[in-house]
């Protein structure tokens, strides 16, 4: 059982340069979520998925755009990268929900993105 | 809106010591509370959670943790720390709504003397 899988695992990329992080989890989750990590700043949520064919924006969705392909597969996009991009992006999925059936929130092992 | 916070950015313990990392939540209703343990490099790894019932929750490791509805608290304790547990460790808030969310605290990272 893989759970949630990331790639690519690390990344450098130019100011302006383009490029898409993969997300998939093998669990039958409806929700699924991209997150960024910085030091002292905990993870804040890019954009979510609350089901197939929804996304919504999170707490930093600036110069992100994300695709809900399937139910299986969450990609975020950068467009044009910039430093401030800089960081650990996490893929996460989960199934919560009121009362029997919640489950926490599965990570990837993330994606370490340096903008030059 | 939703928040946790983490009040200790960095704790250092000797091995065999006891710990308490601390959490405090905001949130209108009763949430679904979790603690998440990181190691360099690594993913998020669950250690606890906590839906509803008995306020004092067992996890992996050897931790466990008591949510205080009173206080908003849900701290994290080990009685005996060992020096594979230094780590960054998260508390995450759940929030049932139209997105299904979690918050994260920044986190709280743990050094262990020998």
């Amino acid at each position: 059982n893989a759970g949630v899988t990331q790639t690519p695992k690390f990344q450098v990329l130019k100011t302006g340069q383009s490029m898409t992080l993969q997300c998939a989890q093998d669990m039958n989750h409806n929700s699924m979520y991209w997150y960024r990590q910085d030091p002292g700043m905990g993870l804040r949520l890019i954009y979510y998925s609350a089901s197939e064919g929804t996304t919504d924006k999170g707490e930093v969705p600036n110069g992100y755009n994300v695709s809900r392909l399937n139910k299986r597969e969450f990609s975020l996009r950068l467009e044009s990268a910039a430093p401030s991009q800089t960081s650990v992006y996490f893929c996460a999925s989960s199934e919560l929900r009121g009362g029997a059936g919640n489950t926490e929130a599965f990570f990837g092992q993330g994606t370490r993105l340096t903008v030059v | 809106a939703q928040s946790v916070t983490q009040p200790d950015i960095h704790i250092t313990v000797s091995e065999g010591a006891s710990l308490e990392l601390r959490c405090n939540y905001s949130y209108g209703a009763t949430p679904y509370l979790f603690w998440y343990v990181q190691s360099p490099g690594q993913g998020l790894q669950l250690l606890l959670k906590y839906f509803s019932g008995d306020t004092l929750v067992q996890g992996i490791k050897g931790f466990e943790a008591e949510f205080k509805r009173s206080q908003s608290s849900f701290n994290l304790r080990k009685p005996s720390v060992h020096w594979s547990d230094a780590a960054e460790y998260f508390c995450a808030v759940g929030v049932l709504n139209t997105g299904n969310q979690f918050y994260f605290g920044t986190g709280t990272s743990l050094t262990v003397i020998p």
